[in-house]
């Protein structure tokens, strides 16, 4: 299995701020990337696919990078409504594992 | 709108069985794989099983394989989680998905509230 490690496993930052995650494919898995959001009690939110594809509705200061099998998600300019955990996961073969999660905490 | 609405979690004993339902509206959905993904108490998500639009392929993760039966009733707009031999480790919230493609690309667009199954030992 493909397994994914998220760096770090928490974040703190204020509004307005520029954060980076980063996420690491252990083998190879091209572009097959994805991104989620997930605040408490809520099922995860669709953000970005295959490394840099913004979804449908996802403000444009979430973005995000590939440089072989390191990824990342960068949000510019962190808004209120941004703190939340977020996840990789990788689509390039099953099981479409995730990465273990980032918190983003005010601080 | 798509909504999707899992239902049947409950507490069971170790090595029983359990099956989760997830309703779904607002989409064909016969057009789209669906997902299981799972999220232990304050832990984080992990895919469990997937099938295509037609019900033909399912894939699971290993933990579950042998355990687990992914299937869907496309006539009913629902998709079913059978969980056999159930363990303490299965102890999670579990999220039906929807895939945004026919088949199992692990593109989760949307997902519904979760249910919740504990497993006691």
């Amino acid at each position: 299995d493909i397994q994914m490690t998220q760096s770090p496993s928490s974040l703190s930052a204020s509004v307005g701020d520029r954060v980076t995650i980063t996420c690491r494919a252990s083998q190879t898995i091209i572009n097959y990337l994805n991104w989620y959001q997930q605040k408490p009690g809520k099922a995860p939110k669709f953000l970005i696919s295959d490394a840099s594809n913004l979804q449908s509705g996802v403000p444009s200061r979430f973005s995000g990078g590939r440089s072989g099998t390191d990824f990342t998600l960068t949000i510019s300019s962190l808004q209120p409504e941004d703190f939340a955990t977020y996840y990789c996961q990788q689509s390039y073969i099953v099981p479409y594992n995730f990465g273990q999660g980032t918190k983003l905490e005010i601080k | 709108e798509v909504q999707l609405l899992e239902s049947g979690g409950d507490l069971k004993q170790r090595g029983g069985s359990l099956r989760l339902s997830c309703a779904a509206s607002g989409f064909t959905f016969s057009d789209f794989a669906m997902s299981w993904v799972r999220q232990s108490p304050g832990k984080g998500l992990q895919w469990v099983a997937g099938i295509s639009g037609g019900g033909i392929a399912t894939y699971y993760a290993d933990s579950v394989k042998g355990r687990f039966i992914i299937f869907r009733e496309n006539s009913k707009n629902t998709l079913y989680l059978q969980m056999n031999n159930l363990r303490a480790e299965d102890t999670a919230t579990y999220y039906c998905a929807k895939d945004n493609s026919l088949a199992v690309t692990g593109h989760l667009d949307y997902g519904g509230p979760g249910t919740l199954v504990a497993v006691s030992s």
